[in-house]
């Protein structure tokens, strides 16, 4: 069986200060890996995907199969990323089915 | 376009009721997911649907169902309610396309009194 697993449940940077959300995963075959994120009083929506590696709002992901890992990062923190992060797997073959890490909640202090 | 939408936004119900969440998928998505939000487990799998048929079901009695019918929309049961079933029930649409996202609705906060 598949797992993700987010280590903190919340982290509180400065603004300006760098970023990094960590996940780690565990799947014998090869996963697709994504980040969500929930903005105050909205749904949750997609960040990133490691199949694209693109940058979106400043934030980075790179999937590395070795340590089975899939940390989000950013140089520099802004107020308006304060919200909760989730990562996310999908086995592929067939199945959409995405299984969650418990989220991490960023506060970025002014 | 129109995103996913779920109906109602809000339930109250007593213990021991029944209920039913629905969820219209965007246009030509046809694989549609629900999920259970809740503060102590997270964001938890309930079933997935394609094409009216059930691909997968996640680890929950068989006191939760579901069903998709011939447009995609979907619609999930639960009966004999219980305390613990209080949650958001989260439903999300995807094309069938490698590395596609899951878009998701604003769910339905389920309270049981």
């Amino acid at each position: 069986a598949q797992r993700v697993t987010q280590p903190e449940k919340l982290l509180s940077v400065f603004k300006g200060a760098p970023v990094e959300l960590k996940c780690n995963y565990s799947y014998s075959g090869s996963p697709e890996l994504f980040w969500y994120v929930q903005y105050s009083r909205q749904r949750l929506q997609l960040l990133l995907r490691h199949i694209s590696r693109e940058s979106i709002k400043g934030f980075t992901a790179d999937l590395n199969k070795g340590e089975t890992s899939f940390h989000l990062k950013k140089p520099f923190a802004q107020e308006e990323d304060s919200a909760m992060y989730y990562c996310a797997l999908r086995r592929g073959a067939g199945s959409y089915q995405l299984t969650f890490g418990k989220g991490t909640k960023l506060s970025v202090i002014p | 376009k129109a995103g996913v939408t779920q109906t109602p936004r809000y339930l109250i119900k007593t213990r021991g009721q029944q209920v039913t969440l629905s969820c219209s998928p965007i246009s030509g998505h046809r694989s549609v997911s629900w999920y259970q939000q809740t503060p102590g487990q997270g964001l938890q799998f309930l079933f997935e649907y394609f094409s009216e048929t059930q691909r997968n079901k996640g680890n929950f009695p068989g006191r939760f169902s579901g069903r998709q019918f011939s447009n995609s929309r979907s619609e999930m049961n639960v009966s004999t309610l219980e305390l613990g079933d209080s949650a958001l029930y989260l439903c999300a649409s995807s094309l069938e396309v490698v590395g596609t996202e899951a878009f998701f609705g604003q769910g339905t906060r389920l309270t049981v009194v």
